[in-house]
């Protein structure tokens, strides 16, 4: 069972405001990712880190930004949040060296946002 | 362009019956091949990851397949259950970087009814 945790579940907030959504994760992993996923469509890439200090644009732009302080936590910032924003955010992780490619990833149960 | 297709789009069956979900990509360089499974409400879970050399393997009554030739997966479940109702999701992974980038299908929706 993967130890990867994420705070709030849900969250309905206005327009305008400052969101931070949490991510820990307890198994000692180094790259953690943040997702964007919609109803009925695919997973897409918003962050990634290596390590602590480390952290990378993924493929959809986002407005959001993360920092990697400590190994297990890599939260998420939304410094003015739209309506656009509105989406589920999943976080993952994986670890284990050489190939890390063929680890798999750890998923979080996600935060469903919605700003009106 | 990279992409991963799957099909069908959603399946219903009943409980008891056997079912293949199917995958395509054009993945390249392929490095490997994953099955996810998430419930409603709830992250993904992975089932399988599957590399280039292999071309089957099980995880208890889902078992995936992959022809890295014709760059296609199935995913078969066996006497399904009530608690498989769920979307399967297939990965794809290059090895074109460091981080090994991943390609996500739209999924397959499940349900199995009583």
């Amino acid at each position: 069972e993967a130890d990867i945790y994420q705070t709030p579940r849900y969250l309905v907030i206005g327009t305008g405001k400052k969101i931070t959504l949490e991510c820990s994760q307890t198994m000692g992993h180094d790259k953690m990712y943040w997702y964007q996923q919609d109803p009925g469509m695919e997973l897409h890439l918003i962050h990634y880190s290596y390590g602590v200090n480390s952290t990378e644009k993924g493929d959809l732009s986002s407005e959001s930004t993360v920092s990697r302080i400590r190994t297990e936590h890599f939260p998420l910032t939304l410094e003015s949040a739209r309506p656009s924003h509105t989406s589920q955010y999943l976080c993952a992780s994986s670890g284990g060296s050489g190939d890390g490619n063929n680890q798999p990833q750890h998923f979080g149960d996600g935060t469903r946002l919605s700003i009106l | 362009k990279n992409q991963v297709e799957q099909s069908p789009q959603s399946l219903i069956i009943l409980e008891g019956k056997n079912c293949t979900l199917q995958c395509n990509y054009t993945v390249s360089p392929f490095s490997n091949l994953r099955w996810y499974k998430q419930d409603t409400g709830r992250g993904p879970v992975s089932l399988t990851i599957m590399t280039f050399s292999e071309n089957t393997k099980s995880n208890g009554r889902y078992t995936a397949t992959l022809d890295a030739d014709t760059k296609q997966s199935s995913l078969h479940i066996t006497a399904s259950q009530l608690s498989d109702s769920a979307s399967y999701i297939c990965v794809v992974s290059d090895r074109g970087s460091t981080l090994g980038r991943l390609y996500f299908g739209r999924g397959t929706q499940l349900t199995v009814w009583p």
